[in-house]
Formats: structure tokens, C-alpha cells, sequence
């Protein structure tokens, strides 16, 4: 069964600093991957997906199956990024979503 | 901006009775999940439905938890008895393109079981 870990909890970097939100996985097949946000008193929500190798707003992730990660980076931290990001992976055939535990971005002014 | 709809906000309830929450996904959207979010932890799946029959309930604690989606629209599951540790986040999601979109979650039942 696949597996989602995210190493930390609490990240906590000063506006305009870089920021990497780590997310390692563990899957036998070839996975679909996502981050997810959650802003604070709204919904969870789709931040970007690994298929479509977009930028969303000026976060990006890059999929490497050798060191099965799933890394989320923005090069510039904006208070308005703090957060939880949730990583998550997605079996074949739509089946078997998991979420990592996810990790709590505290941009500081 | 269409919404996955779910109702309670929040329930309180003893323990050992019974408890439900409801969820209605964007409509057209044919998969429907529910999750389970423990404070300080990811969503973890419950069960998931394509139209009106069940996909995935492999983590779903069936001695008291139960799901129907009789419809294939709204879905209602439902815990009985409750017990102490059933007191979490209870999200529903839905998806029509999962590729391309994702799932969209609803606001969420927030369950404290006293």
C-alpha cells in the first residue's frame, strides 16, 4: 500500500526567504501525486497536481521517482502562503488516495 | 463557484450514541469520498463511491460506521454507537475528473464525542 510521509510539521521561514515543503512517498507502481492546501478557516483544496507540472501561485513541485519525492518549493515566501500543505498520492486507477500528514507553513513577517 | 455541501457544521455527542452526517457533492460529479481527519493528522479515506455503489470502504470500521449514497446523489454516513476516539474532522469530497481537477472537499463535520 502506498505511503505518504512528511518530515516536518512546523516550517516557519521569514517573508521573501525560499521554502521547500518536503514530501516523500513510498508506492511500487507509478503514482499520481498532489499537494493540497488549507488555508486557515477554509476548505481543503487542490494546489497542484504533478501531471501538469504548473506553477500555482509561484509554488511548483518536481516528481523524482529516484528519490521518490514530491518536494513543494516557491522561491519567495508571502505571509499569505501560511498554511498546511498536505501531500498526497494517488494509486492506479483512481483507487487508494492517501494523504501525508501534512505540514503547518508559518510565513513570518 | 459550485460547492460540495455538508451538514452538520459541528455535532456533539455521548458516547455510545448514534451520530450522522450528510454530504451533498457538485452535482454531476460521480465519485464521492468520504474522510476522516484526526487533529494533527492528513485526511484518511473512509470510503469511496462511484455513483450509488461502493468502491472503496476497506478502512471504513464497519462493527459501527455505515455509508450509503442510495441515489448516486447525496450520502449520508453514520456512526453507532460512537465511541471516544471517533472525535475528528469528517470531510466529503467529489470528483468528475480527478486527473484534471482533483477532488473538492466540503467545510466539514467536526464530531466531539463526549
Amino acid at each position: 500500500a502506498q505511503r505518504v510521509t512528511q518530515p516536518e510539521k512546523l516550517l516557519s521561514v521569514f517573508k521573501g526567504a525560499p521554502v521547500e515543503l518536503k514530501c516523500n512517498y513510498s508506492y511500487s507502481g507509478s503514482p499520481e501525486l498532489f499537494w493540497y492546501v488549507q488555508y486557515s478557516r477554509q476548505r481543503l483544496q487542490l494546489l497542484l497536481r504533478h501531471i501538469s507540472r504548473e506553477s500555482i501561485k509561484g509554488f511548483t513541485a518536481d516528481l523524482n521517482k529516484g528519490e521518490t519525492s514530491f518536494h513543494l518549493k516557491k522561491p519567495f515566501a508571502q505571509e499569505e502562503d501560511s498554511a498546511m500543505y498536505y501531500c498526497a498520492i494517488e494509486g492506479n486507477y483512481g483507487q487508494n488516495f492517501v494523504f501525508g500528514p501534512g505540514t503547518r507553513l508559518s510565513v513570518l513577517p | 463557484e459550485a460547492e460540495v455541501a455538508q451538514s452538520p457544521r459541528y455535532k456533539i455527542t455521548e458516547k455510545s450514541q448514534a451520530v450522522a452526517f450528510w454530504c451533498d457533492p457538485i452535482s454531476g460529479h460521480a465519485t464521492l469520498y468520504w474522510y476522516r481527519q484526526i487533529l494533527g493528522q492528513g485526511p484518511e479515506l473512509l470510503v469511496q463511491f462511484q455513483d450509488e455503489s461502493v468502491v472503496d470502504d476497506s478502512q471504513l470500521p464497519k462493527d459501527r460506521f455505515s455509508a450509503e449514497r442510495l441515489k448516486g446523489v447525496d450520502s449520508t454516513l453514520k456512526i453507532q454507537p460512537a465511541e471516544l476516539g471517533d472525535s475528528a474532522m469528517y470531510l466529503c469530497a467529489s470528483s468528475l475528473d480527478r486527473e484534471k481537477d482533483g477532488y473538492t472537499f466540503g467545510s466539514g463535520t467536526r464530531l466531539t464525542v463526549v
